[in-house]
């Protein structure tokens, strides 16, 4: 199984600021995905990021509020732009191994004041 | 449409088996999936069905797929007090791209 790491774990964050959420991957994977779990909430996927081309974006979310790059087949950040108490959330780094495998993160705590 | 749904909470004794339902809406599901994930963690994948079949055993943990009545099941035998987390229910369908959705998840607490 594909092991992941991001960072910052947490980190508490001023309204009207950006963070840029890192996730690092043990081997090269073609998908990457990012979600958001809000408190008590399931999973909302935020975009898709594939290695080479533009993230493509779920219903809901867009590029100027979640830029996201995703540089080679082991690495991906997600930036939370303009932050508001709203986004506080976990956010979540997946990525899909083989066709039925699909791996997550630790999560990035966010709280935004 | 696209819609996982499961219990919000399910109690059981320690040494109990464990039961956790899901339904799902979508009958082009290809892979259905059980994850688990503990206070302050991220999530981990248990284990997952291809959609042709009707049942898998892994250690402690079965799985039980009724595909006609879109109903998915978790099964933990001897459920000890480690168990104790959320469980999300989630489906994959290939003809949008693996995409996941995710259900709202159980919460199950091991009483001791």
């Amino acid at each position: 199984s594909a092991v992941i790491s991001q960072k910052p774990s947490r980190d508490i964050c001023q309204r009207g600021t950006s963070l840029t959420i890192q996730c690092q991957v043990d081997s090269q994977v073609t998908m990457m995905f990012w979600y958001r779990q809000q408190p008590g909430q399931s999973l909302t996927l935020i975009a898709t990021a594939n290695q080479g081309s533009e993230a493509t974006y779920e219903s809901g979310f867009v590029i100027d509020k979640f830029p996201i790059s995703r540089p080679n087949l082991t690495f991906s950040t997600l930036t939370v732009s303009n932050m508001s108490p709203e986004d506080s959330s976990i956010y979540l780094c997946s990525v899909r191994q083989g066709p039925y495998e699909q791996y997550f993160g630790p999560g990035t705590r966010l709280t935004v004041t | 449409g696209e819609d996982v749904e499961q219990s919000l909470f399910l109690s059981v004794r320690e040494g109990d088996s464990s039961v956790i339902n899901c339904t799902y809406t979508d009958s082009s599901s290809t892979y259905l999936y059980w994850y688990k994930q503990e206070p302050g963690a991220g999530l981990q994948l248990l284990t997952y069905i291809f959609s042709n079949m009707d049942m898998k055993q892994d250690q402690r943990l079965t799985v039980l797929l009724n595909k006609k009545d879109k109903h998915l099941s978790l099964r933990i035998a001897d459920t000890q007090t480690g168990d104790s987390a959320i469980y999300f229910c989630a489906e994959s369908m290939d003809r949008k791209g693996f995409k996941t959705i995710f259900g709202a998840g159980t919460r199950l607490f091991v009483k001791a």
